[in-house]
């Protein structure tokens, strides 16, 4: 069974502060990682996504993969209010084209 | 179209109805996706077509749900008998086939069973 976690929180940080997510994930098949944002009453939108271990910047996004630890961070520097979202990751096996999803960590970000 | 396009956004039907939610991807998206989530709660695989067919139709929870694609192209969920607990929003993802490409999302429906 694959299986992705991840802290359902809620992560508390300030504004302007480094919010940290993390996932981790039980399969080590798994090729494609992908963070996605869901704002409440909304549908995931899709922020990153990473194939290759170490960094992969994008603004103030940050994923970051460890395949030998298994597990996929995402680092949003700067954090802002409208940061503050449930944020969603999700892990494919490679040969598969169906990711397997995390719950999900609610992130808020206080003024 | 420029994204996924799901319609109806919202879905109010007594209990024992049928419902059909339909789902446009995105323009030369080969792979479509439908999931459910509950309130509060994480997505729930339900069914993958590729094309026209569906190789994992593993996630729907019972013979009441089917659903079909045609023309590789638009995709309607169908719910028969509907009960309470079908209550949820069903969201329809799309994604390229060549390559290890991300999921896009549309807005999903939101259905309400009374």
């Amino acid at each position: 069974q694959k299986e992705v976690e991840q802290n359902s929180g809620p992560l508390s940080v300030p504004e302007g502060a480094i919010a940290s997510l993390n996932c981790t994930y039980s399969d080590r098949g798994s090729q494609s990682f992908f963070w996605y944002r869901q704002y409440s009453g909304k549908s995931p939108e899709l922020i990153m996504f990473i194939y290759s271990n170490g960094d992969k910047e994008d603004g103030r996004f940050t994923a970051q993969l460890n395949k030998a630890s298994q597990y996929v961070s995402l680092l949003i520097r700067d954090s802002q209010p409208s940061d503050s979202a449930t944020y969603l990751c999700a892990v494919r096996t490679g040969g598969s084209y169906i990711p397997t999803f995390g719950r999900g960590t609610s992130l808020i970000v206080h003024p | 179209g420029a994204g996924v396009s799901q319609s109806p956004s919202n879905k109010v039907t007594e209990k024992g109805k049928d419902v059909e939610l339909r789902c446009d991807p995105i323009s030369g998206h080969t792979a479509l996706y439908w999931y459910r989530q509950s309130l509060g709660q994480g997505l729930e695989f339900l069914i993958y077509f590729q094309g026209n067919s569906a190789p994992d139709k593993s996630g729907l929870p019972s013979d009441r749900f089917s659903a079909e694609r045609t023309g590789g192209s638009v995709s309607t969920l169908t719910i028969q008998r509907t009960q309470q607990e079908d209550s949820a929003v069903y969201l329809c993802a799309s994604s390229p086939e060549q390559g290890d490409q991300p999921q896009h999302f549309g807005d999903g429906t939101r259905l309400s069973i009374l």
